[in-house]
Protein backbone atom coordinates (compact mmCIF):
# COMPACT_ATOMS: atom_id res chain seq x y z
CA UNK A 1 0.00 0.00 0.00
CA UNK A 2 1.45 3.04 -0.98
CA UNK A 3 -0.75 5.87 1.07
CA UNK A 4 -3.17 7.52 -0.54
CA UNK A 5 -3.92 8.53 -3.89
CA UNK A 6 -5.53 10.93 -5.53
CA UNK A 7 -6.54 11.15 -9.40
CA UNK A 8 -6.37 13.61 -11.21
CA UNK A 9 -3.27 15.59 -10.12
CA UNK A 10 -4.16 18.75 -12.15
CA UNK A 11 -7.85 19.31 -13.56
CA UNK A 12 -8.36 22.47 -15.44
CA UNK A 13 -12.10 23.45 -16.49
CA UNK A 14 -14.50 25.65 -18.20
CA UNK A 15 -16.97 27.33 -16.02
CA UNK A 16 -20.27 25.47 -15.47
CA UNK A 17 -18.34 21.79 -16.60
CA UNK A 18 -18.93 19.55 -14.63
CA UNK A 19 -15.75 17.41 -12.53
CA UNK A 20 -15.06 14.32 -10.94
CA UNK A 21 -12.12 13.79 -8.38
CA UNK A 22 -11.23 10.16 -7.39
CA UNK A 23 -9.46 9.11 -3.81
CA UNK A 24 -8.29 5.67 -2.94
CA UNK A 25 -7.30 5.47 0.93
CA UNK A 26 -5.32 2.89 2.93
CA UNK A 27 -6.99 0.10 2.79
CA UNK A 28 -7.40 -0.85 5.88
CA UNK A 29 -8.11 3.17 7.00
CA UNK A 30 -12.45 3.06 7.72
CA UNK A 31 -12.38 6.35 7.52
CA UNK A 32 -12.11 8.84 4.68
CA UNK A 33 -12.34 12.49 4.38
CA UNK A 34 -11.94 15.41 1.77
CA UNK A 35 -10.81 18.84 2.54
CA UNK A 36 -10.37 22.28 0.33
CA UNK A 37 -7.40 23.86 0.83
CA UNK A 38 -6.88 27.45 -0.97
CA UNK A 39 -3.45 29.57 -1.98
CA UNK A 40 -2.00 30.48 1.84
CA UNK A 41 -4.92 29.00 3.94
CA UNK A 42 -5.01 25.32 6.11
CA UNK A 43 -7.49 22.76 4.89
CA UNK A 44 -11.27 22.94 5.26
CA UNK A 45 -13.18 20.14 6.13
CA UNK A 46 -15.60 19.01 3.61
CA UNK A 47 -17.27 15.42 4.42
CA UNK A 48 -15.79 12.50 5.62
CA UNK A 49 -17.32 8.77 5.30
CA UNK A 50 -16.69 5.78 8.39
CA UNK A 51 -17.11 2.83 5.49
CA UNK A 52 -19.62 3.56 2.99
CA UNK A 53 -21.73 5.91 4.86
CA UNK A 54 -21.30 9.41 4.69
CA UNK A 55 -21.59 10.47 8.59
CA UNK A 56 -20.91 14.60 7.80
CA UNK A 57 -21.23 17.57 5.48
CA UNK A 58 -19.75 20.88 5.80
CA UNK A 59 -21.89 24.09 5.01
CA UNK A 60 -18.68 24.41 2.62
CA UNK A 61 -20.46 21.75 0.58
CA UNK A 62 -22.79 22.98 -1.60
CA UNK A 63 -25.79 21.42 -3.78
CA UNK A 64 -23.05 21.75 -6.25
CA UNK A 65 -21.13 19.59 -4.14
CA UNK A 66 -21.45 15.23 -4.20
CA UNK A 67 -18.94 13.09 -2.70
CA UNK A 68 -19.77 8.64 -2.46
CA UNK A 69 -18.02 5.95 -1.32
CA UNK A 70 -20.00 3.25 -2.28
CA UNK A 71 -18.35 0.12 -1.27
CA UNK A 72 -16.40 1.36 1.30
CA UNK A 73 -13.60 2.02 -0.90
CA UNK A 74 -12.73 4.47 -2.81
CA UNK A 75 -14.46 7.84 -2.66
CA UNK A 76 -15.74 10.50 -5.31
CA UNK A 77 -16.13 14.20 -5.45
CA UNK A 78 -17.99 15.90 -8.02
CA UNK A 79 -18.53 19.06 -8.60
CA UNK A 80 -21.05 20.11 -10.89
CA UNK A 81 -21.31 23.19 -13.01
CA UNK A 82 -18.21 24.74 -11.52
CA UNK A 83 -17.68 28.14 -10.67
CA UNK A 84 -14.01 29.99 -10.30
CA UNK A 85 -14.73 30.28 -6.83
CA UNK A 86 -14.50 26.31 -6.64
CA UNK A 87 -10.58 26.79 -7.74
CA UNK A 88 -8.51 25.04 -4.88
CA UNK A 89 -6.81 21.81 -3.97
CA UNK A 90 -9.21 18.89 -2.80
CA UNK A 91 -7.34 16.75 -0.48
CA UNK A 92 -8.18 13.54 0.38
CA UNK A 93 -7.36 11.95 3.52
CA UNK A 94 -7.99 8.83 5.78
CA UNK A 95 -7.59 7.31 9.25
CA UNK A 96 -8.50 4.28 10.98
CA UNK A 97 -11.81 4.76 13.07
CA UNK A 98 -9.89 5.80 16.12
CA UNK A 99 -9.33 9.10 16.99
CA UNK A 100 -5.65 10.09 15.60
CA UNK A 101 -3.99 11.72 12.48
CA UNK A 102 -4.90 11.34 9.26
CA UNK A 103 -2.74 10.19 5.92
CA UNK A 104 -3.31 12.92 3.32
CA UNK A 105 -3.08 12.10 -0.59
CA UNK A 106 -1.11 14.53 -2.93
CA UNK A 107 -4.24 16.53 -3.34
CA UNK A 108 -6.11 17.44 -6.80
CA UNK A 109 -5.77 20.72 -7.72
CA UNK A 110 -8.69 22.71 -9.87
CA UNK A 111 -8.34 25.36 -11.66
CA UNK A 112 -11.88 26.66 -13.23
CA UNK A 113 -11.76 29.40 -16.13
CA UNK B 1 -16.64 31.36 15.70
CA UNK B 2 -13.35 28.54 16.19
CA UNK B 3 -10.43 29.51 14.75
CA UNK B 4 -6.69 27.59 15.06
CA UNK B 5 -3.29 29.89 13.99
CA UNK B 6 -2.23 32.99 12.71
CA UNK B 7 -2.55 34.58 9.50
CA UNK B 8 0.83 33.00 7.52
CA UNK B 9 3.51 34.08 9.07
CA UNK B 10 7.50 33.49 7.91
CA UNK B 11 10.52 31.73 9.86
CA UNK B 12 13.46 32.19 8.53
CA UNK B 13 16.54 30.12 10.07
CA UNK B 14 20.12 29.26 9.57
CA UNK B 15 20.75 26.00 8.91
CA UNK B 16 21.84 24.21 12.53
CA UNK B 17 19.26 26.32 14.55
CA UNK B 18 16.72 25.76 16.15
CA UNK B 19 13.04 26.22 14.95
CA UNK B 20 10.34 27.19 16.80
CA UNK B 21 6.74 27.32 15.26
CA UNK B 22 3.83 29.01 17.28
CA UNK B 23 -0.06 28.34 17.12
CA UNK B 24 -3.37 29.42 19.41
CA UNK B 25 -5.82 27.86 19.03
CA UNK B 26 -9.56 28.80 20.76
CA UNK B 27 -11.50 25.89 21.65
CA UNK B 28 -11.09 24.85 25.22
CA UNK B 29 -12.99 21.55 24.26
CA UNK B 30 -10.27 20.47 21.75
CA UNK B 31 -8.60 17.39 23.25
CA UNK B 32 -5.97 16.39 20.19
CA UNK B 33 -3.44 18.53 18.33
CA UNK B 34 -1.92 17.41 15.30
CA UNK B 35 1.20 18.95 13.56
CA UNK B 36 1.31 18.71 9.77
CA UNK B 37 4.26 19.83 6.91
CA UNK B 38 3.39 20.23 3.22
CA UNK B 39 5.65 20.90 1.15
CA UNK B 40 4.64 22.68 -2.52
CA UNK B 41 2.84 20.67 -4.51
CA UNK B 42 1.90 17.90 -1.89
CA UNK B 43 -0.56 17.08 0.75
CA UNK B 44 -0.11 17.58 4.29
CA UNK B 45 2.26 15.02 6.07
CA UNK B 46 1.80 14.12 9.78
CA UNK B 47 4.44 15.23 12.19
CA UNK B 48 3.85 14.70 15.80
CA UNK B 49 0.26 14.88 17.48
CA UNK B 50 -0.52 15.39 21.13
CA UNK B 51 -3.32 14.81 23.45
CA UNK B 52 -4.62 17.44 25.88
CA UNK B 53 -3.65 15.03 28.62
CA UNK B 54 -0.08 15.73 27.71
CA UNK B 55 2.08 19.22 28.04
CA UNK B 56 4.73 17.48 26.18
CA UNK B 57 5.74 14.93 23.57
CA UNK B 58 9.04 14.66 21.42
CA UNK B 59 9.64 12.54 18.64
CA UNK B 60 12.51 12.40 16.23
CA UNK B 61 14.08 16.18 16.38
CA UNK B 62 10.40 17.78 16.92
CA UNK B 63 8.97 18.48 20.21
CA UNK B 64 5.65 19.75 20.41
CA UNK B 65 4.36 21.67 23.61
CA UNK B 66 1.01 21.93 24.38
CA UNK B 67 0.02 24.77 27.24
CA UNK B 68 -3.86 24.45 27.69
CA UNK B 69 -4.05 27.58 30.05
CA UNK B 70 -3.06 29.72 27.16
CA UNK B 71 -4.12 27.96 24.55
CA UNK B 72 -1.01 27.91 23.03
CA UNK B 73 0.98 25.36 21.14
CA UNK B 74 4.52 24.94 19.44
CA UNK B 75 6.72 22.81 17.49
CA UNK B 76 10.04 22.76 17.73
CA UNK B 77 12.28 21.60 15.27
CA UNK B 78 15.80 20.77 16.44
CA UNK B 79 19.02 21.41 14.06
CA UNK B 80 16.75 22.51 11.45
CA UNK B 81 17.59 21.03 7.98
CA UNK B 82 17.06 22.53 4.50
CA UNK B 83 14.48 19.65 3.72
CA UNK B 84 12.49 21.32 6.55
CA UNK B 85 11.44 23.82 3.99
CA UNK B 86 7.69 23.96 4.15
CA UNK B 87 4.77 25.59 5.32
CA UNK B 88 2.97 24.25 8.84
CA UNK B 89 0.22 23.93 10.17
CA UNK B 90 -1.75 22.80 13.77
CA UNK B 91 -5.06 21.43 13.87
CA UNK B 92 -7.19 20.25 16.07
CA UNK B 93 -10.43 18.22 16.51
CA UNK B 94 -12.79 19.76 19.71
CA UNK B 95 -15.29 17.29 18.52
CA UNK B 96 -13.67 14.04 19.97
CA UNK B 97 -13.01 10.62 18.54
CA UNK B 98 -16.74 10.73 17.15
CA UNK B 99 -16.00 12.48 14.44
CA UNK B 100 -12.15 13.06 14.25
CA UNK B 101 -12.74 16.38 12.46
CA UNK B 102 -10.00 18.49 12.32
CA UNK B 103 -10.03 22.61 12.05
CA UNK B 104 -6.47 23.95 10.87
CA UNK B 105 -4.61 27.23 10.88
CA UNK B 106 -3.52 29.22 8.06
CA UNK B 107 0.12 27.92 8.63
CA UNK B 108 3.32 28.80 8.55
CA UNK B 109 6.13 29.39 5.97
CA UNK B 110 9.62 28.23 7.52
CA UNK B 111 12.28 28.88 5.51
CA UNK B 112 15.77 27.38 6.07
CA UNK B 113 18.83 29.20 4.61
CA UNK B 114 21.83 27.20 4.22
Amino acid sequence: DTGVSQNPRHKITKRGQNVTFRCDPISEHNRLYWYRQTLGQGPEFLTYFQNEAQLEKSRLLSDRFSAERPKGSFSTLEIQRTEQGDSAMYLCASSPTTQGGYTFGSGTRLTVV
Amino acid sequence: GESVGLHLPTLSVQEGDNSIINCAYSNSASDYFIWYKQESGKGPQFIIDIRSNMDKRQGQRVTVLLNKTVKHLSLQIAATQPGDSAVYFCAENPYGGATNKLIFGTGTLLAVQP
